[in-house]
């Protein structure tokens, strides 16, 4: 089955500084790589999803890259403030309909 | 418009025990999966279910099952339930198609077996 990696476990930045998070994917068949944030004690919420004829997305801060040959994918967030502070989570789908297969979470503080 | 409903919250119960949880997707959506999800970890696919049958299942034991309604709500079982399957249970639903678009979860059941 697919086997998601992500690295790293916790990432801490300063205030307006980049933060980036990257994950690989074991599964040539996997077609479809959406990034969850978990904010402490609620349900994951999608933040940016990329499906795999497309090698980048933006959404205002918010990027991802896909690099399909290498079977890794990448979240970007630039200008970084502490609301942004968080698990995230990133996932990848081979199968139609919503199979998830999830790393194991990147917890992010943002210092202010 | 009401998002992913998962009842219960929370959930204590006894080792051997059997448990179920329940999940109502969001209004005209047809696929429903579950999701474990241990302190700590990212959530671990359980099942999928797609216009009332079964369209994929996670590396779970046999203890685990689920079945989904006529309505689109779901249920997932787990019988003889162990110390290891406390955790935050998700239940996600997503568009008609079925096909890899966004998934919407709930906010889960807490179930810790002591």
């Amino acid at each position: 089955g697919e086997n998601v990696e992500q690295h790293p476990s916790t990432l801490s930045v300063q205030e307006g500084d980049s933060a980036v998070i990257k994950c690989t994917y074991s599964d040539s068949a996997s077609n479809y790589f959406p990034w969850y944030k978990q904010e402490l004690g609620k349900r994951p919420q999608l933040i940016i999803d990329i499906r795999s004829n497309v090698g980048e997305k933006k959404d205002q801060r918010i990027a991802v890259t896909l690099n399909k040959t290498a079977k890794h994918f990448s979240l970007h967030i630039t200008e970084t403030q502490p609301e942004d502070s968080a698990v995230y989570f990133c996932a990848a789908s081979i199968a139609a309909g919503n199979q998830f297969y999830f790393g194991t979470g990147t917890s992010l503080t943002v210092i202010p | 418009d009401a998002g992913v409903t998962q009842s219960p919250t929370h959930l204590i119960k006894t080792r051997g025990q059997h448990v179920t949880l329940r999940c109502s997707p969001i209004s005209g959506h047809k696929s429903v999966s579950w999701y474990q999800q241990v302190l700590g970890q990212g959530p671990q696919f359980i099942f999928q279910y797609y216009e009332k049958e079964e369209r994929g299942r996670g590396n779970f034991p046999d203890r685990f099952s689920a079945r989904q309604f006529p309505n689109y709500s779901s249920e997932l079982n787990v019988n003889a339930l162990l110390l290891g399957d406390s955790a935050l249970y998700l239940c996600a639903s997503s568009y008609p198609t079925g096909r890899n678009t966004e998934a919407f979860f709930g906010q889960g059941t807490r179930l810790t077996v002591v």
